[in-house]
Parts: structure tokens; sequence; C-alpha cells
């Protein structure tokens, strides 16, 4: 099967940071370019940021440029995010997803096909 | 600039077909979408990707009820035969190099 994890959300001050995990199997997680999509409460899906397979080609929205970090590990089949100086303009469930497009060596955006099921991050004092 | 719009609601009723759109921005009539959709209190889930000339891809184990169609910068989802689940939100996403876009979202009222 198939499959997205995530974890590492939580309860964070202003200012602080957390480092999000997401677990892949049931597929060749080495030949996928992955994705960070986040969604505050009763809003809407915000594309946060993006990783080709080899880690060579990195994107971010403009909301989190400068504070977050994606990377990924390949041998682990694991992908992750890094967020710095976290505000409460950050709270919001944390998604990730794979690109549709297997087998892309360089930056081949597409289709976000298979998603995890979430990890809420909470930034309050 | 790429921007996807959605009109915020539609509403149909149980067992009728609801046609939603999204609407690419000027320039970029070329460009195929995805269609998703996020039932209450889930994460989403891919239901298609919708090409500029209206052919799509389901993904695994989507119904036949749900379609896509395209005309110009518009980009359709049908959903004939209406059932309660199908109660959600929609969202379609593009995409170009260096950014992925997210149109605002659709709320589907099963009545």
């Amino acid at each position: 099967e198939v499959r997205l994890v995530e974890s590492g959300g939580g309860l964070v001050k202003p200012g602080e940071s957390l480092r999000l995990s997401c677990a892949a199997s049931g597929f060749t997680f080495s030949s996928y370019s992955m994705d960070w999509v986040r969604q505050a409460p009763g809003k809407g899906l915000e594309w946060v940021s993006s990783i080709s397979s080899s880690s060579s080609y990195i994107y971010y929205a403009d909301s989190v440029k400068g504070r977050f970090t994606i990377s990924r590990d390949n041998a682990k089949n694991s992908l992750y995010l890094q967020m710095n100086s976290l505000t409460a303009e950050d709270t919001a469930v944390f998604y990730c997803a794979r690109d549709k497009k297997p087998f892309c060596g360089g930056d081949c955006p597409d289709a976000f096909d298979i998603w995890g099921q979430g990890t809420m991050v909470t930034v309050s004092s | 600039q790429l921007v996807l719009t959605q009109s915020p609601s539609a509403s149909a009723s149980l067992g009728a077909s609801v046609k939603l759109t999204c609407t690419l921005s000027s320039g970029h009539s070329g460009y195929a979408i995805a269609w998703h959709q996020q039932q209450p209190d889930k994460g989403p889930r891919y239901l298609m990707k919708l090409n500029n000339d209206g052919s799509h891809i389901k993904g695994d184990g989507i119904p036949d009820r749900f379609s896509g169609s395209s005309s110009g910068a518009e980009r359709y989802l049908t959903i004939s035969s209406l059932q309660s689940e199908d109660e959600a939100d929609y969202y379609c996403q593009t995409w170009a190099s260096g950014i992925r876009v997210f149109g605002g979202g659709t709320k589907l009222t099963v009545l």
C-alpha cells in the first residue's frame, strides 16, 4: 500500500522551531519529487515547499522562505521540514504529498497524487 | 501570475449531477490541473489530473461518477449520481517550475 505518514507536529511558542517528518512506504521514494502543503484552521490548502528526487531542486512559498528548510533522506524513505522562527500565522495542519511524475531528474512539477493524513502545528504563547 | 479561481460554494440534490469550475488566470489557459477532494476532518484525496484537451487520468479507486472536462481556461469536475459522501471541499491545483498553486476551494453541499 502506498502511504505517507507525517509526524512531529505539536504546540510551540512564537519564535520557536519544530521539525516535521514524513515517512513514505509502498513506492520507490527516491524516484519522486515531494512537497509540503499546509492548511490553516478553516482555510484552504497552501503549498509550502517542494524538493526534487535528488534534492537538486528546492522551492519555497514566499510566506516561508528564509524560515523553513525542506530536506529528504532517500535511504530512510523520509521527507523533512525544519521550521524556524514560527509565528501564529504558521498554525496549520501540515501535509506531505507526492508529485505524480516519477523518474524525473530535474524539476518536473506535477499533480499531487498521494497525500498523508497530516500533522497539526500550533504556534501560541 | 499563475492563479486558480473557484466559486466558494455549490449545492445539488442527492442523486443529481453537479459541475464545479476552476478557472486559470490569463495567459495560462494551456495548463493542466488536478482535482482533489477533502471530506470533513480528513486529508485531501487526489481525484484526477485534467489536461487542457479534456483528457484526464483518475486516481486509483475513484468512481466513474467523477469526470473532468476542459474549455479554454476553464477546467471542470462533474460528479454524477451525487451521494452523501460527496459532500466535501474540492480543490484544483496547478503547477509550473518553482511553484505549485491551489484554488481557494469549493464547498459542495449535497441536499
